[in-house]
Formats: structure tokens, sequence, C-alpha cells
């Protein structure tokens, strides 16, 4: 089993690009989770999604938009790229919401010059 | 104020000592609580869940303490392979749920 996968591992963008981070689950997890880590912060729950078809704001949704586009898979847009968007991304996955162990993806490091 | 706070470190120590990490909380509604370990440009990985009582995996003891809203992780015999960054971790239930990590703490075991 690969886990939680995510694309891409690097990315640079220029202020105002737009991508999508992928990330996909193959445990059969209900919940999956967006999160950026940013140096002294912790990881800042971005958007969550619950159960298939359901998705919530986090702790820093704004700039952000997602899709549950299935079970299996969860992505992250950034529509308009600034630099405060410069971070690193990880994507994450629990059995049920706020379960104890989240498995997480290798995360995806984002610089948005 | 920081919802979950640790101490930034870096905490030095060398083979074979005993360190610990304290880690605060400042919601007392919060019900449950965890220590993960960050390698290095890793992903985040469950070490242990603490129990109100008390639990213990090895050479690793965790502790919790409502009263006083901290809880603790004590690493006995320290190895070159435990350094890394140490993730205080809480959930708790407000309508839906929200989990908090730590900034983390540092440790680096030196030979």
């Amino acid at each position: 089993n690969a886990g939680v996968t995510q694309t891409p591992k690097f990315q640079v963008l220029k202020t105002g690009q737009s991508m999508t981070l992928q990330c996909a689950q193959d445990m059969n997890h209900n919940s999956m989770y967006w999160y950026r880590q940013d140096p002294g912060m912790g990881l800042r729950l971005i958007y969550y999604s619950a159960s298939e078809g359901t998705t919530d704001k986090g702790e820093v949704p704004n700039g952000y938009n997602v899709s549950r586009l299935n079970k299996r898979e969860f992505s992250l847009r950034l529509e308009s790229a600034a630099p405060s968007q410069t971070s690193v991304y990880f994507c994450a996955s629990s059995e049920y919401p706020g379960q104890e162990t989240q498995y997480f993806g290798p995360g995806t490091r984002l610089l948005v010059l | 104020r920081k919802e979950v706070e640790q101490d930034p470190g870096p905490f030095n120590v060398p083979e074979g000592a005993t360190v610990a990490f304290n880690c605060t909380y400042s919601n007392s509604a919060s019900q449950s609580f965890f220590w993960y370990r960050q390698d290095c440009r890793k992903e985040p990985k469950l070490l242990m869940s603490v129990y109100s009582s008390g639990n213990e995996d090895g050479r690793f003891t965790a502790q919790l303490n409502r009263a006083s809203q901290y809880i603790s992780l004590l690493i006995r015999d320290s190895k070159l392979s435990d350094s890394a960054t140490y993730l205080c971790v809480v959930t708790l239930r407000t309508g839906g749920f929200k989990t908090i990590f730590g900034a983390g703490t540092r440790l680096f075991v030196k030979a």
C-alpha cells in the first residue's frame, strides 16, 4: 500500500499563477485534510473533508479551494498564488474525522516568487 | 496565547541521556492528546497517544495532567535515531472537531 501520495513534490510559481496540488489515499479512509507548515507555526489546517461529498474550512482557508473528487482523492487549488503561500503543504487522511491517527503524505514544497 | 505551546528547543543531548518535553494547552475542553514525530523534511508520524493514566512504549513515556493542562513526553536512553522534531497534538470537539498541532520541539542526540 502506498498510503497517502501527493504530487508534485516541489513547485515554483510566480505571483498570480494558479496550480492544483493532488492527494490520494488507498486506505479507504473517510476523512482527508490539507495542512500547511511554516517555520515556528506548526501545522495549520486549511480545509478538510470529513467524508466523501463534504468539505469544510479549517483555520487558514483564504486563497485556497478544495475538491473531494471521490473517496480516494482530495485536491487543493491555489487560484492566484501569493508569496505568503510559500510553504510546505501536507495532505493527511484518517478513518474518521478527528480520529487520533492521521496519516500524512510526503508533502509538497511550494515557492511563490 | 497559542492553543498548544511547546518549547521549540533545540535540545542537544548525548546518547544514553534522558530527555523530557512538555506541552501546554489552553482549552480545558480538549479531549484527545498525542505525540507525533517529524524527521527533517519528512511528514509527521504518530508516535503515541497520551492517556490520563499515563502510558509507556519502550523507551517512551507519555503523561497527561488535565488539572494543569499539560502533556509530557519522556525519552530514556536516547539514541541517535531519536533526533527529530516532536509535535504535541490536541483534539477537541466543538460542534465538529478541531485538531491543533504544536510547533514542535527539536531534539538532537549526539554521539
